[in-house]
């Protein structure tokens, strides 16, 4: 069974610093990864997602994340945040469509609360 | 384009009630999902559905039921409500490729 571990509840970061939020997998094989962002009382947006191929992907609001097989890590960075970047933050995983999966959903982590400091 | 709409946003239930959670998308996606979301848990599967006519268990199915006799519809069942249900609840859809699209939750509370 495929799982997925944030070993960081929570992350207090200074707004203008860099960050870096953890997540590592188990998969059999290279799962479909994803970093989902969710703000108080609100459902959850995709910050970025890899499939396959190069394995820096680039997101939306600044974000990048970079995927190691030899880790079994997805880590999501960003190079400066700011205040806006406050949230509850989501690693997931899914089975790739070429593996018969891709319908059952995906596995998330128990998430990294991101706290900003000013 | 509305994109995943859920339907309440809060209720409160008394134990042994039920109630349907109602979820509508019009991004003609045939995959959609139900979690639910407890607080330091992440999201749980309770069910899912692969197009109209067919859904199937997810990780965490007791309790609930489900259907999808529409394309857009998709909608979640709570007999005898419990305070085990007390969650805030996500419903999801997706084309297929594993990236989901959410809706913006219902705040379900079981007194």
């Amino acid at each position: 069974a495929q799982s997925v571990t944030q070993p960081d509840i929570h992350i207090t970061v200074s707004e203008g610093a860099s960050l870096e939020l953890r997540c590592n997998y188990s998969y059999g094989a290279t799962p479909y990864l994803f970093w989902y962002v969710q703000s108080p009382g609100q459902g959850l947006q995709l910050l970025l997602k890899y499939f396959s191929g190069d394995t820096l992907v680039q997101g939306i609001k600044g974000f990048e994340a970079e995927f190691k097989r030899s880790q079994s890590s997805f880590n999501l960075r960003k190079p400066s945040v700011h205040w806006s970047d406050a949230a509850e933050y989501f690693c997931a995983v899914g089975s790739p469509m070429y593996s018969g999966g891709g319908a059952d959903g995906l596995t998330f982590g128990k998430g990294t609360h991101l706290i900003i400091q000013p | 384009n509305a994109g995943v709409t859920q339907t309440p946003k809060f209720r409160i239930l008394k134990i042994g009630q039920s109630m349907t959670l109602q979820c509508t998308q019009d991004m003609n996606h045939n995959y959609m999902y139900w979690y639910r979301q407890d607080p330091g848990m992440g999201l749980k599967l309770i069910y899912y559905s692969v197009g109209a006519g067919i859904t199937d268990k997810g990780e965490v199915p007791n309790g609930y039921n489900v259907s999808r006799s529409t394309t857009e519809d998709f909608p979640l069942r709570l007999e005898l409500a419990a305070p085990s249900q007390t969650s805030v609840y996500f419903c999801a859809s997706s084309y297929g490729q594993g990236e989901a699209f959410f809706g913006q939750g219902t705040r379900l509370t079981v007194v």
